[in-house]
């Protein structure tokens, strides 16, 4: 199966409340990023997190990485309509250039 | 803008023609990359190319034929395609196994 499961597929929630996206992934990595796509567009980077790092800020985005359960997770915090996107995490395993990407979480912020 | 440029933007074409993706990277990467998203499904990697050299290519059909002519440039080379190969065309570039940096895709109906 996929490296890079998100976890909800779908989130929608009130503008101003906080959103919460999982990833899970399988075999050891190097770096895991990750990206926002609004719909049939190109992705845009917006975290990466080394697999010695824990957590990682930037601006109203925080992600955690605990690599003993292989899991990240995205906190939008004080979310906006304009967030509504689709998040995904992908992982970069060893050494490798190759970015795995999961399914990917749909969040819809209502006004 | 991401530094990334794809044309064209929407191609249809017939299960006969030939035709090419585009793709161009102004950010002085060492790394370029296709990527396939169809609907429901993840963003699918195709092939991978590092200072211009092949170094992935993910059991993609032979009727998709990429070419990278230089560091800045890469296409995709298609010819008799089928139905089910339509879907948005990603390029991305990137400077070894950092972020990835996408174009704004291409997208392809096959008729």
């Amino acid at each position: 199966s996929q490296q890079g499961e998100e976890d909800p597929q779908a989130l929608s929630i009130q503008e101003g409340e906080n959103a919460t996206m999982n990833c899970s992934y399988k075999t050891s990595i190097n770096n895991l990023q990750w990206y926002r796509q609004n719909s049939g567009r190109g992705l845009v980077h917006l975290i990466l997190i080394r697999s010695n790092e824990r957590e990682k800020h930037s601006g109203r985005l925080r992600v955690t990485l605990d690599t003993s359960k292989k899991s990240s997770s995205l906190l939008i915090t004080a979310s906006r309509a304009a967030d509504t996107a689709s998040y995904f995490c992908a992982t970069v395993p060893g050494s490798s250039y190759k970015l795995i990407f999961g399914s990917g979480t749909r969040l819809l912020v209502r006004p | 803008e991401t530094g990334v440029t794809q044309t064209p933007r929407h191609l249809v074409m017939g299960m006969t023609n030939k035709k090419s993706l585009k793709c161009e990277q102004h950010l002085g990467h060492n790394a370029m990359y296709w990527y396939k998203q169809s609907a429901k499904k993840p963003l699918e990697l195709m092939f991978v190319y590092s200072l211009e050299e092949r170094v992935e290519n993910n059991s993609v059909p032979s009727r998709f034929s990429p070419e990278c002519p230089n560091s800045s440039h890469l296409f995709l080379h298609l010819h008799t395609l089928q139905p089910e190969d339509s879907a948005l065309y990603l390029c991305a570039s990137s400077q070894a196994e950092n972020e990835q940096f996408f174009g704004p895709g291409t997208r392809l109906t096959v008729l």
